[in-house]
């Protein structure tokens, strides 16, 4: 499947800390993508790499990129009760460029 | 833009029963997507369109599932007969380009007893 695997399944930190979250995926990809997602609500897209970046940064986000190595990682830095959420990886890839399939996640506390 | 509105939020029906999804998509996005959200198996993708055509549907479970786009701004998941299993929640998104990214409805949650 080409379907992202998170980990950890869950991750519980302060308010202050950094939180980093893993994807690792099977095949090719054209991008990977990483959305939130708050209790009882609907996916949030946060931040788009390219299979040809390594590295990219939005606000406090960091995400990085290691096709060799067919994983990803999201770092949320300084931490905030508000971050706490689901948070997903997605990959568009494989035989379906168009087609984005997402891992099972990783539940994120931050407690203040 | 208001997003992408689903409707309804909340359904509980019978087994049984026929049960209809609506969504409405961002204006001028021509990819729309149909997922579905359990706790046993994640964010499933059950099919998408592209132009209101159908592009992928492998991921529909079974022909009790249909789902349809008549225009631009409208689509529809149909489920007849609906069973137990087919609780979860199902999200709507839809997105520009191609490989871009996807905009979410808040999801229908639907309940069969």
């Amino acid at each position: 499947s080409q379907q992202g695997e998170e980990d950890p399944q869950a991750l519980s930190i302060q308010e202050g800390e950094n939180a980093t979250m893993n994807c690792s995926y099977k095949t090719s990809i054209n991008n990977l993508q990483w959305y939130r997602q708050n209790s009882g609500r609907g996916l949030v897209h946060l931040i788009l790499i390219r299979s040809n970046e390594r590295e990219k940064h939005s606000g406090r986000l960091r995400v990085t990129l290691d096709t060799s190595k067919k994983s990803s990682s999201l770092l949320i830095t300084a931490s905030r009760a508000a971050d706490t959420a689901s948070y997903f990886c997605a990959v568009a890839g494989g035989t379906s460029y168009g087609k984005l399939t997402f891992g099972q996640g990783t539940i994120l506390t931050v407690h203040p | 833009d208001a997003g992408v509105i689903q409707s309804p939020r909340h359904e509980v029906t019978e087994m049984g029963q026929e049960v209809t999804l609506r969504c409405k998509p961002i204006s001028g996005h021509d990819y729309l997507f149909w997922y579905r959200q359990t706790m046993m198996r994640g964010l499933e993708l059950l099919i998408y369109f592209n132009n209101n055509v159908p592009i992928d549907d492998s991921g529909m479970p079974e022909d009790r599932f249909s789902a349809k786009m008549p225009n631009a701004s409208f689509s529809t998941l149909k489920i007849q007969p609906s069973e137990p299993r087919d609780s979860a929640v199902y999200f709507c998104a839809s997105r520009l380009t191609n490989t871009g990214e996807l905009f979410f409805g808040e999801g229908s949650r639907l309940t069969v007893l």
